[in-house]
């Protein structure tokens, strides 16, 4: 198994550019989540889906951010415009049943800088 | 709302040691408390999950204790080698919502040769 699966490694833009990030979970997980991770705040949790539906979204920051789980296998995080507040390490997990004490498998990671 | 407090100063061991992190929390205690490792430029791994109605739970040289009423976990590597060097992050689920989990800033272990 690959693991979760997530692109761009490394993305640099400017201020006002859109920024999308790829996410691919690992196969037959039924939960997944983005995650956000500064060195103040830690991770902090975006937005999770169950099934390919948005569960919750409390954590999205604002309008500006918006997430798609088209199917099964990919979703999307897209910031649009992006500001330098922005800039974090962006991070997808997954995870396969629904009971609490199940293990959240992360990807390695998006590295965000907004000039 | 819930707060979770790590050290965040780097914890500097010798080899051969036994490391101890603390996780502390405020307000309630959570139905599941986890431990991750995360190494640079990687996700968070995880490593030991332990229920509120447990004391203690082992995995090789990894041990977790959680005292609920000092609103406690720490976190004990004994044997203490440079590849055990990394983060390590507590994190928190309450038993009022499915799966969302409160991860703490995570405390850096260095373990010097």
């Amino acid at each position: 198994d690959a693991g979760v699966i997530q692109s761009p490694r490394h993305e640099v833009t400017e201020m006002g550019q859109e920024v999308t990030l790829r996410c691919k979970p690992i196969s037959g997980h039924d939960y997944l989540f983005w995650y956000r991770q500064t060195m103040m705040r830690g991770l902090e949790l975006l937005i999770y889906f169950n099934n390919n539906v948005p569960i919750d979204d409390s954590g999205m920051p604002e309008d500006r951010f918006s997430a798609k789980m088209p199917n099964a296998s990919f979703s999307t995080l897209k910031i649009q415009p992006s500001e330098p507040r922005d800039s974090a390490v962006y991070f997808c997990a997954s995870s396969r049943l629904a009971r609490k004490s199940d293990t959240q498998y992360f990807g390695p990671g998006t590295r965000l800088t907004v000039l | 709302s819930q707060k979770i407090e790590q050290n965040s100063e780097a914890l500097n061991i010798q080899e051969g040691k036994t490391a101890t992190l603390t996780c502390n929390y405020t307000n309630y205690s959570p139905a599941y408390l986890q431990w991750y490792r995360q190494d640079p430029g990687r996700g968070p791994v995880f490593l030991l999950l332990i229920r509120e109605n447990e004391k203690e739970k082992r995995k090789e040289r990894l041990k977790v204790t959680f005292d609920t009423t000092l609103k406690q976990s720490l976190f004990h590597i004994t044997a203490s080698q440079p590849a055990d060097s990394a983060t390590y992050i507590c994190a928190l689920t309450y038993s009022g919502g499915y799966q969302k989990v409160t991860f703490g800033t995570g405390t850096k272990l260095q373990v010097i040769p």
